[in-house]
């Protein structure tokens, strides 16, 4: 069982949606990264967090640490947001990050 | 802007060759890792260094190798590439604070036919 696990794998909506994937680990970790892949791209990174919610224009992440959740949210979904969705957790004393398997998200015009 | 370059983006070589991958930043970060993307297992950790002289094995470091002579770069070794290392590689870094963001190279696709 992967340390990390995203749901869901795959994800379709269309333009306008609002978008959520969710983000669960076993381990501990000291921060939790959200990241963006384009088809055939680089990884972006979108948010990293440890506590609270943080928010980036239409991007919002949450994490939860007694219940050891994380969420992305996405409002007003675009097209262009169409990728895959990383959650990848940071150890408590080393600097290693342990991915999810990722989400791949479409948006329909 | 400081980055983090990876090259070459493509690479074909022939099985049994000796492979390194480049991967070059420029944000004076001690910690760096190399990653491999394959469909249905996500990004693993091949090896990884938190300093000059500092290296590390991953879960996936069979068949690789690193070195770490500078804080700038880390190039990634293929000793004799084999077919099951057909993937896409990413490079990354990140300072050493705990709340420090990682940073991601482009990727190189290498292929070995």
């Amino acid at each position: 069982k992967n340390e990390v696990e995203q749901s869901p794998q795959n994800l379709t909506a269309q333009e306008g949606e609002f978008i959520t994937i969710n983000c669960s680990y076993s381990v501990g970790i000291s921060a939790l990264h959200w990241l963006q892949q384009h088809p055939g791209g680089g990884i972006v990174s979108l948010f990293m967090l440890s506590s609270g919610k943080k928010k980036h224009g239409r991007l919002i992440a949450t994490i939860n640490i007694q219940e050891k959740h994380s969420s992305l949210h996405i409002t007003a979904s675009h097209p262009r947001d169409s990728a895959v969705y990383i959650c990848a957790g940071r150890g408590g004393s080393n600097y290693k990050l342990t991915f999810g398997k990722g989400t791949l998200l479409t948006v329909n015009p | 802007d400081a980055e983090i370059t990876q090259s070459p983006r493509h690479k074909i070589t022939e099985t049994g060759r000796q492979v390194t991958l480049a991967c070059h930043q420029t944000w004076n970060h001690n910690n760096m890792f190399w990653y491999r993307q394959d469909l249905g297992h996500g990004l693993r950790l091949i090896h990884y260094s938190y300093g000059v002289q500092d290296t590390n094995k991953g879960e996936v470091s069979d068949g690789y190798s690193v070195s770490r002579s500078n804080t700038e770069d880390l190039p990634l070794t293929l000793e004799s590439a084999a077919s099951s290392q057909t993937s896409v590689y990413f490079c990354a870094s990140s300072d050493s604070q705990v709340g420090a963001e990682a940073f991601f190279g482009q990727g190189t696709r290498l292929t070995v036919v």
